[in-house]
Parts: C-alpha cells; sequence; structure tokens
C-alpha cells in the first residue's frame, strides 16, 4: 500500500526566505506526483503537477523535483511570502491503473510566514 | 477552464438524517469523478472512485452502503451520506478527471451532524 510522508509537519520563516518543503512515497511505480496548497477550510488549489517520466517542473517561484527511484520529491518556494502561509499536500497517482486511480496524500507541512 | 463545484459548501443534519452532495464539472466532461474525506488535522483519503454509468469502486474500509454515490452523467456525481451519525462529521472533497493526466477539484463541503 501507497504511503506518503511530508517533512516537516510545520514550518515558520521569516518573510524572504527560501526554503524546501519534503515528501517521500513509499511505492515508486506512480504516474504523476502533484503539489498542492490547501488553506484553512477551503479546497485544494494545484500547485505543480510532475509526471513520472519528468524530474521537475516551475512556476513563478515553486520549484518542484522528482527522483522517482527514491520516492522523494522537493517543493521549493523563493523568496517567500505572508500570503504562501497554507498547509501544502503532496500527492501520488500510482501507476497500475493507467493513471486512472485515486490519489494518495500526504498529512501535509503548515507553513507560516512571518512578516 | 476544468472547473469542478460542490454543493452544498457546508451542511448541519441531525443524527439519523441522510445528506447529499453534488459534484459538477462545469466546463468539461470528466471521465472518472472521486470522492475523498479529510478529518480535522489529517489529509485527505479517497474514499471512492466513480465512472459515468457504472458502479462505483470503495476504498477498502468505507460502507458502500451508507456512502451511496451515484454517478448519473458525464458533468455530475453524487454522494449520499445515509444515516449520517456525529462520526461521519468531515469535510468531503470530490474530483473529476478528463483523462488520466490530472485530477481537478472541488471546493469541498463541510458536514457536521449533530
Amino acid at each position: 500500500k501507497q504511503e506518503v510522508t511530508q517533512i516537516p509537519a510545520a514550518l515558520s520563516v521569516p518573510e524572504g526566505e527560501n526554503l524546501v518543503l519534503n515528501c517521500s512515497f513509499t511505492d515508486s511505480a506512480i504516474y504523476n506526483l502533484q503539489w498542492f496548497r490547501q488553506d484553512p477550510g477551503k479546497g485544494l488549489t494545484s500547485l505543480l503537477l510532475i509526471q513520472s517520466s519528468q524530474r521537475e517542473q516551475t512556476s513563478g517561484r515553486l520549484n518542484a523535483s522528482l527522483d522517482k527511484s527514491s520516492g522523494r520529491s522537493t517543493l521549493y518556494i523563493a523568496a517567500s511570502q505572508p500570503g504562501d502561509s497554507a498547509t501544502y499536500l503532496c500527492a501520488v497517482r500510482p501507476g497500475s491503473g493507467g493513471g486512472a486511480d485515486g490519489l494518495t496524500f500526504g498529512k501535509g507541512t503548515h507553513l507560516i510566514i512571518q512578516p | 477552464g476544468a472547473v469542478v463545484s460542490q454543493h452544498p459548501s457546508w451542511v448541519i443534519c441531525k443524527s439519523g438524517t441522510s445528506v447529499k452532495i453534488e459534484c459538477r464539472s462545469l466546463d468539461f466532461q470528466a471521465t472518472t469523478m472521486f470522492w475523498y474525506r479529510q478529518f480535522p488535522k489529517q489529509s485527505l483519503m479517497l474514499m471512492a472512485t466513480s465512472n459515468e454509468g457504472s458502479k462505483a469502486t470503495y476504498e477498502q474500509g468505507v460502507e458502500k452502503d451508507k456512502f451511496l454515490i451515484n454517478h448519473a452523467s458525464l458533468t455530475l456525481s453524487t454522494l449520499t451520506v445515509t444515516s449520517a451519525h456525529p462520526e461521519d462529521s468531515s469535510f468531503y472533497i470530490c474530483s473529476a478527471a478528463i483523462d488520466s493526466y490530472e485530477q481537478y477539484f472541488g471546493p469541498g463541503t463541510r458536514l457536521t451532524v449533530t
């Protein structure tokens, strides 16, 4: 059974710092990996999606990498801002069903950016 | 594009009653829809996968007779929580997939059972 772990569980840093969020998964047979942002009491906002054949994706100040063989992904946030405060979720889609299966989520990293 | 809506956004019901939650893909036809549940300070857990016109596939530990899923069209799936109890109080989120590439998530429905 796939398990997704996110470290750290919580992180508080001053505004302007660059930071890295970590995600690991136990079964490397994934279809893709996705990073989401969730604000309190709200739904999910998709940030980046990395296909299993890709190594990284970038969007603005965000960069996500994927090392499928070692079961790891990182989300890099550059020049953090208070508006980046949220819970960041990592999720993987299993490869066995041709990508048609549901996602397995980690518990998230609760990020606070101090002004 | 790729917008998914849910209705209602929140609902309070009494123990023993049933509640229906709708998930709609507004600007695309979804081949598959998924239902997830999130308890406080926990991550999202997949409950079931549904395809239009066929029976839903439930994850281990999810009671299919309690959580009824109907996927009547390519743009609408419903989740009915039957005989709800306080332990069913949770945040329910649906997602819809056009193909196997990406899932698009709805805004979620917060259910509180008193």
